[in-house]
């Protein structure tokens, strides 16, 4: 079975700073997908970022990028100029490829706050 | 982008009282939908998932006795918590996704805050 981990209950970092987030993940699988998700004070799960295993190439959005290393089964996720917008849950998950179910199995997740 | 409308958002009732949530696709067919459940300060923990005219496939754990799922339509799944208890109370939230569902991406509802009193 796939787990998700990621060691940092809490985090802090100053608005405009850069903060990186950690997630490892456990597999036996070669190919599958990565995401990070933002949960804010609203509970609704946004969609940051996702990474196909397949690809080598780190996914970037805006000012969210991810540093995958399939190697060592990490997927950390960076902040860059950060905003108190970006406070908030942010949960790793893993989704296999091929199957018919493809739900989601999420790491236990980060709380970020960001000091203006 | 792809909406997923869940309701209620919030409810508040007596112990021992059967609650329906609904999780509706808007603006695409889902053929599955998956329901979780989260506890204050924890992860989205999978309940089960739902396939288009068939039976619910539920997790270790869950009582599907306890937590009935139907999903009749491709735009419509349901979830029943029958004979609610205090400890039933939780968030719950859906997602839903289209057509070979692991190379789809998962669109989320904005969940249901449970309380049971």
């Amino acid at each position: 079975a796939q787990t998700v981990t990621q060691s940092q209950p809490e985090m802090s970092v100053q608005e405009a700073e850069t903060v990186t987030l950690s997630c490892t993940y456990d597999t036996s699988e070669s190919d599958y997908y990565l995401f990070w998700y933002k949960q804010p004070p609203s509970r609704q799960m946004i969609l940051v970022i996702r990474q196909e295993a397949y690809k080598q190439q780190n996914a970037t959005e805006n000012r969210f990028s991810v540093n995958f290393q399939k190697a060592a089964k990490s997927f950390s996720l960076k902040i860059s100029d950060s905003q108190l917008g970006d406070a908030a849950m942010y949960f790793c998950a893993y989704r296999s490829i091929g199957g018919s179910q493809g739900n989601l199995i999420f790491g236990k997740g980060t709380k970020l706050s960001v000091k203006p | 982008g792809a909406v997923v409308s869940q309701h209620p958002s919030r409810v508040i009732c007596k112990s021992g009282t059967s609650v329906k949530i609904e999780c509706r696709s808007l603006d695409f067919q889902a053929t599955t939908m998956f329901w979780y459940r989260q506890f204050p300060k924890q992860s989205l923990m999978l309940m089960a998932t739902s396939n288009e005219g068939s039976k619910a496939t539920y997790e270790q754990g869950v009582e599907k006795d306890k937590f009935l799922i139907n999903h009749a339509s491709l735009t419509l799944s349901t979830l029943t918590v029958t004979s609610a208890h205090p400890e039933d109370s939780s968030f719950y939230i859906c997602s839903a996704t289209s057509f070979g569902a692991s190379n789809q991406p998962q669109h989320f509802g904005d969940g249901t805050r449970l309380s049971i009193l």
